[in-house]
């Protein structure tokens, strides 16, 4: 069984839109860190954003947004007012001691 | 402000070929990770190291060895290249360990491997 699985592997939204990628995961710690990647197709991936288990409050970084409910172990992530440069792969990662990553998501912003 | 730096960018190998993918890193990172890319499964670990001169197994070490005889540079080699070692390969390195806030991990631009 995966440990952290993205159940969208493509999605497509309209510039300026809002798109909400999804993100379910599997852990016995309680304390562990979430984080989203982003890979444009020049393939350098980048840090998104990070979320600390503990932290009751979700973390925001500009347009990028996350809805991290642990009781669900669900880590959504919210692309606001998408642009053209969003266009990209992001993987959902769990960092639980070991880190492992999803499958990704390949995100298209529509012009 | 290189970062990770990955050589060769691209690569074609015949079954049965040896070759060796250079990672190199300017940030004085303990932590230096290879990962391989394949469609629908993500980024799987091949190996790590948690410093210079330690190397460890990671998800699906088999056909790979590495070596970091450097703080900046690890090495991930193919002894005898098979073709479901096609992929893209992924160098990373952290500052800290799993299990830490601090692990966010730079990445360099990939090696896209393809073995006939």
């Amino acid at each position: 069984a995966q440990t952290v699985t993205q159940s969208q592997p493509e999605m497509s939204v309209q510039e300026a839109e809002t798109v909400t990628l999804s993100c379910t995961y599997d852990t016995s710690e309680n304390n562990y860190y979430l984080f989203w990647y982003k890979q444009p197709p020049s393939r350098q991936m980048i840090l998104v954003i990070r979320q600390e288990a503990y932290k009751q409050q979700n973390a925001t970084e500009n347009r990028f947004s996350v809805n991290f409910q642990k009781a669900a172990k669900s880590f959504s992530l919210k692309i606001s007012d998408s642009q053209l440069g969003d266009t990209a792969m992001y993987f959902c990662a769990l960092d639980d001691y070991k880190l492992s990553f999803g499958a990704g998501t390949t995100v298209t912003v529509r012009a | 402000n290189a970062g990770v730096t990955q050589t060769p960018k691209f690569r074609v190998l015949k079954t049965g070929q040896s070759m060796t993918l250079l990672c190199a890193q300017d940030m004085n990172h303990e932590y230096m990770y290879w990962y391989r890319q394949d469609p629908g499964m993500g980024l799987r670990l091949i190996h790590y190291s948690v410093g210079e001169g330690t190397t460890a197994k990671g998800e699906v070490p088999d056909g790979y060895n590495v070596s970091r005889l450097k703080k900046q540079n690890f090495l991930l080699g193919l002894e005898s290249a098979a073709p479901s070692q096609t992929s893209v390969y992924f160098c990373a390195s952290s500052s800290s360990g799993t299990g830490y806030g601090a692990n966010v991990l730079t990445f360099g631009a990939g090696s896209r491997l393809t073995v006939l």
